[in-house]
């Protein structure tokens, strides 16, 4: 099986601070890659994907994700974190040859205000 | 509209009760999931429908009985569970790209408590 790793288990930032969340997979070949956001007390949202192209990609409440092939990883950023950032952040891969998705371990966002 | 629902939001049941719960999507996906999550945890793979028929069963106990009755719909049904399965299900469902799958949206999910 594959694994998906997040370092990050719980991060604690003040509004306006810059973040980063890390995610390496273990995978070798084509990969899907996806992070998604859990509010507390709602369902899982996309903020953003990857499948091809611009390894740098936008997700929506300006987050941004940068694939980098040769370090196998994925990681989240975003320039200035508001409280309503306050989640749970979980990496997902999918392979090209199946539809199973393998979620990292998930890391927990606090934003101070 | 991307919208997965589920119901019943919110479950209790004895351990020699039957229940079901249910999934719906009207987004035309052909890959349906179920998912078990406990808190601050990540989504656990239960099982995963291909075009109606069961692809993938992650090891489930077989006190969990998928099924898919056509493309729209998902049911799980349980029977006999323990006081440890008491977690948030979610159901999930995706299209197929022919290179992997694509986005998976995610219902609200069933809160279901075990006495």
């Amino acid at each position: 099986a594959q694994s998906v790793s997040q370092h990050n288990h719980h991060v604690i930032l003040s509004e306006a601070a810059s973040l980063e969340l890390g995610c390496n997979y273990s995978y070798g070949g084509t990969v899907n890659l996806f992070w998604y956001v859990q509010y507390p007390g709602q369902h899982l949202q996309l903020l953003l994907k990857y499948f091809s192209g611009d390894p740098l990609v936008k997700g929506i409440k300006g987050f941004e994700a940068e694939f980098i092939k040769s370090k196998f990883s994925f990681n989240l950023r975003k320039p200035s974190v508001q409280w309503s950032d306050t989640a749970e952040y979980f990496c997902a891969v999918n392979t090209n040859t199946g539809n199973q998705f393998y979620f990292g371990t998930g890391t927990s966002l606090t934003v101070i205000p | 509209d991307t919208e997965v629902t589920q119901t019943p939001k919110h479950l209790v049941m004895g351990m020699t009760n039957k229940k079901s719960l249910k999934c719906e999507q009207h987004m035309g996906h052909r890959a349906m999931y179920w998912y078990k999550q406990k808190a601050k945890k990540p989504p656990e793979l239960m099982f995963v429908y291909s075009y109606e028929k069961l692809s993938i069963n992650e090891s489930v106990p077989s006190r969990f009985s998928p099924e898919c009755p056509n493309s729209s719909l998902l049911n799980l049904h349980l029977h006999a569970l323990q006081p440890e399965d008491s977690a948030l299900y979610l159901c999930a469902s995706s299209y197929f790209t022919g290179a992997g799958t694509d986005t998976q949206y995610f219902g609200p999910g069933t809160r279901l408590t075990v006495l």
